[in-house]
């Protein structure tokens, strides 16, 4: 079975431009998970989907971030306009939706950003 | 604030001795909790998880337990390889697909 995939890997851009990450889960997975992880820090959730629909962006910085999941499979995150401070690791996870008890999350690779 | 936290940036142990990861939390709701390994460049691997109605879960070669009184769990590896060499991330959640909150990690080098 095929794990979660991201890409691009690696992105270095300016200050101010913007920036844009991709995230296709395990398939059947209905949960879909953005966490945002700064170095010497564990991941921080950013934005959870279930299906198409937002579970919860509470910690999502609006005024920059946006993130979508149209067909409730692939998702999006965009940055717009880039600050220093989003340099990080940007990880995507799935889960399968069925328990909504205590479900497993399953991490893809990450994109690395840095932001000069 | 930290609601899960691993005091312990790095550790390091010798191939074949007992590596132990420490972990505590704050939030009593806390009611799943789970480990994840990390190896440069990729991302977290789940590892073992173990639910607040049990205090130890085995899987192989790695043991989780759980002291809900004392709000701590720890991650036992017997015996320790050289593979084992990553960052560990301890998570938390409540119950109800809710968001992990994990630790900062705790670095394991086991020496050959």
């Amino acid at each position: 079975e095929a794990g979660v995939a991201q890409s691009p890997r690696y992105k270095i851009i300016e200050k101010r431009q913007s920036v844009a990450f991709w995230c296709n889960p395990i398939s059947g997975h209905a949960t879909l998970y953005w966490y945002q992880q700064i170095l010497g820090q564990g991941p921080k959730l950013l934005i959870q989907f279930q299906n198409n629909g937002v579970v919860d962006d509470s910690q999502l910085p609006k005024d920059r971030f946006s993130a979508e999941r149209l067909k409730g499979v692939d998702s999006t995150l965009k940055i717009q306009p880039a600050k220093l401070e989003d340099s990080a690791v940007y990880l995507c996870a799935s889960s399968d939706g069925k328990d909504s008890f205590q479900e497993t999350q399953y991490f893809g690779p990450g994109t690395r950003l840095l932001v000069l | 604030d930290q609601q899960v936290k691993q005091n312990s940036p790095s550790l390091s142990v010798q191939e074949g001795r007992i590596s132990i990861l420490n972990c505590d939390y704050t939030n009593s709701m806390f009611d799943y909790f789970l480990w994840y390994k990390k190896y440069p460049a990729e991302g977290p691997t789940f590892l073992i998880s173990i639910s607040s109605i049990k205090d130890k879960n085995e899987d192989g070669r790695f043991t989780v337990f759980l002291n809900k009184s004392a709000k701590h769990l720890s991650l036992h590896i017997v015996p320790s390889q050289p593979g084992d060499s990553a960052v560990y991330f301890c998570a938390a959640l409540v119950s109800g697909n809710t968001p992990l909150v994990f630790g900062k990690g705790t670095r394991l080098s086991v020496i050959a």
